[in-house]
């Protein structure tokens, strides 16, 4: 089982649609998440941190589910720019160094 | 904008040349990162550095070798590279090795092995 998984895509969603996605992680020790974009053929860019308690940014609202070990990102009101990569990214303690551990990204393409 | 600048953006090389990356941060972070990623695929973690000592090597070919000359520098220097280690180079930085901390990419180099 990967350490990170995501469903990869591609999500392909009418403009103005809400659409979510989910990414489970298999260290029960992990200890702080994020989602990041990625354009292709650019750099990962971090969209926001998750927390326990859920954050919103905009249209954006992530969630953290530690005792079903999966975060979310829901999009609302998409628009054509939100077309890219969305990386879940896990971070904590492994063998006594911290690493960040990335899903392989799920693909969203908004449509006109 | 990303505050971390990388060099080249595009870099072609030949299998006996010898090259280096380069990356720069100035938002006083001391972790810095070398992330390799091949297409459709998510970045893969090469070496960490922190407090301009490494941290982390994951099992990387000797052929890639990491520097990090002070807290804002951190470099690639690249030696008899294969064709299958073409792919996009990316420096991250944080602003500690630890729980909670954001990271921060560079633009990255497009690397081909001829």
């Amino acid at each position: 089982r990967k350490e990170v998984e995501q469903d990869p895509g591609p999500f392909n969603v009418p403009e103005g649609a809400t659409v979510a996605f989910n990414c489970t992680y298999s260290n029960s020790a992990s200890q702080s998440f994020f989602w990041y974009r990625q354009d292709c053929r650019k750099e990962p860019k971090l969209l926001m941190s998750v927390y326990s308690s859920g954050n919103e940014d905009g249209r954006f609202t992530a969630q953290l589910n530690r005792a079903s070990q999966y975060i979310s990102l829901l999009i609302r009101d998409s628009k054509l720019s939100d077309s890219a990569t969305y990386l879940c990214v896990v971070n904590g303690a492994t063998s006594g160094t911290y690493k960040y551990i990335f899903g392989t990204g799920t693909r969203l393409k908004v449509l006109a | 904008d990303t505050e971390v600048t990388q060099t080249p953006k595009h870099l072609v090389m030949g299998m006996t040349n010898k090259k280096s990356l380069k990356c720069e941060q100035h938002m006083g972070h001391r972790a810095m990162y070398w992330y390799k990623q091949k297409a459709k695929k998510p970045p893969e973690l090469m070496f960490v550095y922190s407090y301009e000592k490494l941290s982390i090597n994951e099992s990387v070919p000797s052929r890639f070798s990491p520097e990090c000359p002070n807290s804002s520098l951190l470099n690639l220097h690249l030696h008899a590279l294969q064709p299958e280690d073409s792919a996009l180079y990316l420096c991250a930085s944080s602003q500690l090795q630890g729980i909670g901390e954001k990271l921060f990419f560079g633009s990255g180099t497009q690397l081909s092995v001829l």
